[in-house]
């Protein structure tokens, strides 16, 4: 069965830095890698999608990169600001008829 | 866009109770999604209509659970007899089947069910 490895150790990292965010996943890849937030408490919001044909996308200070050799997918927040602590979801479709599949998620805090 | 709402955010209940709850998705959404979450996991598909039709249940879903979408609009899940490994935030979520699968699936804040 298909398995997604996101950090399971919480990420820190310095205001204005930088946050990569790493997600590997096992057996073929999908048709769609999709990124999400989720904060205590609620429910996960839709950051981006990124197609298995396209190499890279941005939005804002957000940007995701998929290698479907290594089977990974990046997740980066330029110039990262406090208010990016939360809890980063990948998560995997391989049509448009399938169910979605979620990693357990990275929790990122970022500090002053 | 009022978002996906559910109810109750919270239930208590004992062991061997049934418990149903309700989700209302954005209006114009035809994708109906439940999911189930544990604390330090990411949401586990249960199930999934597409207007009033049910398209796929995870295996996860065992016999004491049910969900309906009668009007294709809101919808419940019931779980019947539970049992302690049901606590748990059971999510919805929707989304339109417009152009393709990229249409992302947007969330509501969950139903927290503890089992005493």
């Amino acid at each position: 069965s298909q398995k997604i490895e996101q950090n399971s150790e919480a990420l820190n990292i310095q205001e204005g830095k930088t946050a990569t965010l790493t997600c590997n996943y096992t057996n073929y890849s999908p048709a769609y890698l999709q990124w999400y937030r989720q904060d205590p408490g609620r429910g996960p919001v839709f950051l981006l999608l990124i197609r298995e044909n396209e190499k890279e996308k941005r939005k804002e200070r957000l940007k995701v990169t998929f290698d479907t050799t290594l089977k990974q997918s990046l997740f980066h927040i330029t110039a990262s600001q406090p208010a990016d602590s939360a809890t980063y979801l990948c998560a995997l479709r391989y049509s448009s008829a399938s169910k979605i599949i979620f990693g357990s998620g990275t929790r990122l805090s970022i500090r002053p | 866009d009022t978002g996906v709402s559910q109810d109750p955010r919270h239930k208590i209940t004992k062991r061997g109770q049934n418990v149903t709850f309700r989700c209302d998705p954005i209006s114009e959404h035809n994708r109906l999604y439940w999911y189930r979450q544990t604390l330090g996991q990411g949401p586990e598909f249960l199930t999934y209509f597409q207007n009033e039709a049910q398209l796929e249940k995870s295996r996860l879903l065992s016999d004491r659970f049910s969900a309906e979408r009668p009007k294709g609009s809101f919808s419940t899940l019931e779980i019947q007899r539970t049992e302690q490994g049901d606590s748990a935030m059971y999510l919805c979520a929707s989304s339109s089947s417009g152009e393709g699968a990229h249409q992302p699936q947007h969330f509501g804040d969950g139903t927290r069910l503890s089992i005493l």
